[in-house]
């Protein structure tokens, strides 16, 4: 069974940083791409970052390039998001998302984690 | 970025109904879209994609089309489980992007 984890998320006051944290399970890591998407409260969803299967390709929305890094660790089936700088709009929960199959869309996410940035 | 736009951002309907939600891309994207739907308090669930092709374990309810900038999401037969929120995505271009959402709520 395929299962993502995210974890990491929290309290943070703007401009401070965070790391979320994503364990894969239940499939071969290494050969599916990754994407992180997020959702403010009531609102819809937003696409944040993608990674490709060796790290090669990276991309990242607008609204989060030169503040946010997407990695992956294959040896520990595990996705990371580097959050900095963070602002008030950047609250919501934040999704683990794989890949259908390097197409860009998604078949399975996680349950989310929240992040709150307020003073 | 690619925008898509949805229509209606909610409607009200009533089970049997058939139901028609649009997308419309700011720019051309081929075939390059997929369908969710979130009920509350839940993760997207993936329904169709490229434009028209049925996920597996999706009802044949749920119909896709469209091509180029303009897509229609279908629902034949609105059932209890089909109140939720539906959107598109673009993948056309490594900036993926969402629509607004469509609420579909019991009249």
């Amino acid at each position: 069974e395929v299962q993502l984890v995210e974890s990491g998320g929290g309290l943070v006051k703007p401009g401070g940083s965070l790391r979320l944290s994503c364990a894969a399970s239940g499939f071969t890591f290494e050969t599916f791409s990754m994407h992180w998407v997020r959702q403010a409260p009531g609102k819809g969803l937003e696409w944040v970052s993608s990674i490709s299967t060796s790290s090669t390709y990276i991309y990242y929305a607008n609204s989060v390039t030169g503040r946010f890094t997407i990695s992956r660790d294959n040896a520990k089936n595990s996705l990371y998001l580097q959050m900095n700088s963070l602002r008030a709009e950047d609250t919501g929960l934040y999704y683990c998302a794989r890949d259908y199959g390097d197409y860009g869309f998604f078949d399975y996410w996680g349950q989310g984690v929240m992040v709150t940035v307020s003073s | 970025a690619i925008q898509l736009t949805q229509s209606p951002s909610s409607l009200s309907a009533s089970v049997g109904d058939r139901l028609t939600i649009t997308c419309r891309a700011s720019q051309g994207i081929s075939n390059s879209l997929v369908w969710y739907q979130q009920k509350p308090g839940q993760v997207p669930k993936l329904l169709i994609y490229e434009a028209s092709s049925l996920e597996r374990g999706v009802p044949s309810r749920f119909s896709g089309s469209g091509s180029g900038t303009d897509f229609t999401l279908t629902i034949s037969s609105l059932q209890p489980e089909d109140f939720a929120t539906y959107y598109c995505q673009q993948f056309n271009s490594f900036v993926v992007t969402f629509g607004g959402g469509t609420k579909v709520e019991m009249k």
